[in-house]
């Protein structure tokens, strides 16, 4: 089973600043890693997929690097509606299933 | 417009059951691989289970299988998941999301909140 950590736990940021957020896979999953913000009370949200492509939507602030083990999702310049928990997650090649990563929590300084 | 909607959710007793629906719209249901995805309270997302376009293939987190099944039924276009022997840790928000490139969950429902306690 490939487990996917997430640092940091928390990143406490003003807007306008850039966000780096890092997940790491205990085994390579190649580029077939996502990312997913998720508001309070709301579903999650799709914004990264195959590790650099943004999803229909996405503002071009949002971007996606790494493959292997290591991936970084970074926010160039904070917006207010960005201040939320930031998921990555990958599916296993056989069988099918599918794991996140236990988030980050991007809030206000 | 695609859009997920949870029914079904509620309040049941350790050892219960209880059915989850999923009504898919604005897309092609039949071509996709669809899953269950859960959170509790205060804590991260979890996937549960899916389930291939034709629902001949199936799979599940190892802390739900032999107690919950996922099923399909692309006429109707809905998505199901029967949970049986409920525990307390399986108190939830339960979203239906719709899996792209059968890798990620490209849209998802606003979820269905399942309470398991006496």
């Amino acid at each position: 089973e490939i487990l996917l950590t997430q640092s940091p736990a928390t990143l406490s940021l003003s807007p306008g600043e850039r966000a780096t957020l890092s997940c790491r896979a205990s085994q390579s999953v190649s580029s077939y890693l996502a990312w997913y913000q998720q508001k309070p009370g709301q579903a999650p949200r799709l914004l990264i997929y195959d590790a650099s492509n943004r999803a229909t939507g996405i503002p071009a602030r949002f971007s996606g690097s790494g493959s292997g083990t290591d991936f970084t999702l970074t926010i160039s310049s904070l917006e207010p509606e960005d201040f939320a928990v930031y998921y990555c997650q990958q599916r296993s090649n056989w069988p099918p299933i599918f794991t996140f990563g236990p988030g980050t929590k991007v809030d206000i300084k | 417009e695609v859009q997920l909607v949870e029914s079904g959710g509620g309040l049941v007793q350790p050892g219960g059951s209880l059915r989850l629906s999923c009504a898919a719209s604005g897309f092609t249901f039949s071509s996709y691989w669809m899953s269950w995805v859960r959170q509790a309270p205060g804590k991260g997302l979890e996937w549960v289970a899916n389930i291939k376009q034709d629902g001949s293939d199936k799979y599940y987190v190892d802390s739900v299988k032999g107690r919950f099944t996922i099923s399909r039924d692309n006429a109707k276009n809905s998505l199901y998941l029967q949970m049986n022997s409920l525990r307390a840790e399986d108190t939830a928000v339960f979203y239906c999301a719709r899996v792209v490139g059968a890798t990620y969950f490209d849209y998802w429902g606003q979820g269905a909140l399942v309470t398991v306690s006496s």
